[in-house]
């Protein structure tokens, strides 16, 4: 069964300080691996797009890896700001048709003053 | 610029009363997709156009329709809203099928559906 999960759920930091978060996958054919976040109440924008072959993307402080032999991803944010208070979600992509876009639960971050 | 535009922001309906939700693109992208994502859960895909070529999910309810006049607008019909399809829509779109390459998926800000 294809599926992508998160962890944490939910974290919570300090400003300034550095955090990662997981996303593990069983998706099948695997096509591309973005993570988005999602402000409350808005739509998800991207962060970083990765395929099979690359192992780590970066967009400003956020650094995304892939470990397509593992089936697992990360994303690390470096020096948080309380604007990245935020869900932050896995998506995977299977190559086979649209349909198979499959959404992780998201982790919530919040990060406090 | 917004590239993804969803209208009206918020949206109330009465239980039964059928209500229209749209969204536009000026991307001229040929994907075009809604989700429904209620609270703390993951978008959950209804259905998405390819060009004209429309693709429903099956486990999407009848009770739920779209019509694709022209490239750059889609709508979402709910027939008859029940207490449960109060949720943020969402729309987006991509070049192409996100599946076959890494095309990017571009979402709008949503549209919140409240039923009383």
């Amino acid at each position: 069964k294809n599926q992508v999960e998160q962890s944490p759920q939910s974290l919570i930091i300090l400003e300034g300080k550095n955090c990662t978060l997981q996303c593990n996958y069983t998706v099948s054919p695997f096509s591309n691996l973005r993570w988005y976040k999602q402000d409350t109440g808005r739509g998800p924008v991207s962060l970083t797009i990765m395929t099979f072959s690359e192992n780590t993307k970066s967009n400003g402080r956020y650094t995304a890896t892939l470990d397509a032999d593992t089936k697992q991803s990360s994303l690390h944010i470096t020096a948080s700001q309380l604007s990245d208070s935020a869900s932050y979600i896995c998506v995977v992509s299977s190559y086979s048709s649209a349909s198979k876009i499959i959404f992780g639960s998201g982790t919530r971050l919040s990060i406090r003053p | 610029d917004a590239m993804v535009i969803q209208n009206p922001r918020y949206q109330v309906t009465q239980f039964g009363k059928p209500v229209t939700l749209s969204c536009s693109q000026t991307l001229n992208h040929n994907v075009m997709y809604w989700y429904q994502q209620k609270s703390s859960q993951a978008p959950k895909l209804l259905f998405h156009y390819y060009d004209k070529d429309f693709n429903n999910e099956a486990d999407t309810p009848d009770n739920f329709q779209s019509r694709r006049p022209n490239t750059s607008f889609c709508f979402l019909d709910i027939r008859s809203p029940g207490l449960g399809d109060a949720a943020m829509y969402l729309c987006a779109t991509s070049r192409d099928r996100v599946g076959q390459i890494s095309y990017e998926q571009y979402f709008g800000p949503g549209t919140r559906l409240t039923v009383t």
